[in-house]
C-alpha cells in the first residue's frame, strides 16, 4: 500500500533551534502539500510543488520557514529559528495533478512539533 | 472568498444514530468537494467526494447532501457508530486552483 512518509514523528526542541521535517511522497505523485494543523487554525496550507518547482508558499512565515524538493523522492521544510508559536502537527501530502476525482491527495501521519 | 465554514464544531451522538455535518462556501469556482476522515494520531483520509454536477452521492453508511444553489453541502453518517468518532474535515477544490481548501473541523463522538 503507497503511502506518504514523514520523519520524524515527533520532534521536541527548544526556541531558536533549527528544525527541519523531511517527507517522502508517493512514488509517480507530482504534487506535494505541507500543511499546519493547530487547534485554533485548523489545517492551514503552507507550501505546495508541482514536479518538485514551488507553486505557491503564501501560507509560509518566508523570515523563518523554507520549503524545497531536493529531488522527487525528498520534501523538506525547515523552520529557523523555531518558536513556541510553531508548535503544531505539521503534514505532507502527495497527489497527482489534477488532485481531485479519484486521485485525492495522500496525507502522511504528520510530525508533531513542540517548541519549548 | 476561498474559506470553507463548517458546523458544528464538535457533535455527539449516540450509536446507531445519524450523525450530520454542515459546510457553506463562497467560491462558485470549487468543483471538488471532498470529505476527510481524521484519526487520532492519523494524517486525514479521503472519505467520500462529491462533484457539483450530482446532488447526493452516498458510499455504504455515508452520504454526501449538495445543494449548489445554496452553496452548502453536508455529510450524513447513517448508524453511527464508536468506531466512527473522529474528526471530519470538508474541503473544497476547482481545478484552476492551487489546493484544498479545508473547514475547520468537526470532532465527531459517538456514544455506546
Amino acid at each position: 500500500d503507497a503511502r506518504v512518509t514523514q520523519t520524524p514523528r515527533h520532534k521536541v526542541t527548544e526556541m531558536g533551534q533549527e528544525v527541519t521535517m523531511r517527507c517522502q511522497p508517493i512514488l509517480g505523485h507530482n504534487t506535494v502539500f505541507w500543511y499546519r494543523q493547530t487547534m485554533m487554525q485548523g489545517l492551514e496550507l503552507l507550501a505546495y510543488f508541482r514536479n518538485r518547482a514551488p507553486l505557491d508558499d503564501s501560507g509560509m512565515p518566508k523570515d523563518r520557514f523554507s520549503a524545497e524538493m531536493p529531488d522527487a523522492t525528498l520534501a523538506t521544510l525547515k523552520i529557523q529559528p523555531s518558536e513556541p508559536r510553531d508548535s503544531a502537527v505539521y503534514f505532507c501530502a502527495s497527489g497527482p495533478q489534477p488532485s481531485y476525482s479519484n486521485q485525492p491527495q495522500h496525507f502522511g501521519d504528520g510530525t508533531r512539533l513542540s517548541i519549548l | 472568498q476561498q474559506q470553507v465554514k463548517q458546523s458544528p464544531q464538535s457533535l455527539i451522538v449516540q450509536k446507531g444514530g445519524i450523525s450530520i455535518i454542515n459546510c457553506a462556501y463562497e467560491n462558485t469556482a470549487f468543483d471538488y468537494f471532498p470529505w476527510y476522515q481524521q484519526f487520532p494520531g492519523k494524517g486525514p483520509a479521503l472519505l467520500i467526494a462529491i462533484r457539483p454536477d450530482v446532488s447526493e452521492k452516498k458510499e455504504g453508511r455515508f452520504t454526501i447532501s449538495f445543494n449548489k444553489s445554496a452553496k452548502q453541502f453536508s455529510l450524513h453518517i447513517m448508524d453511527s457508530q464508536p468506531g466512527d468518532s473522529a474528526t471530519y474535515f470538508c474541503a473544497a477544490f476547482n481545478q484552476a486552483g492551487t489546493a484544498l481548501i479545508f473547514g475547520k473541523g468537526t470532532t465527531l463522538s459517538v456514544s455506546s
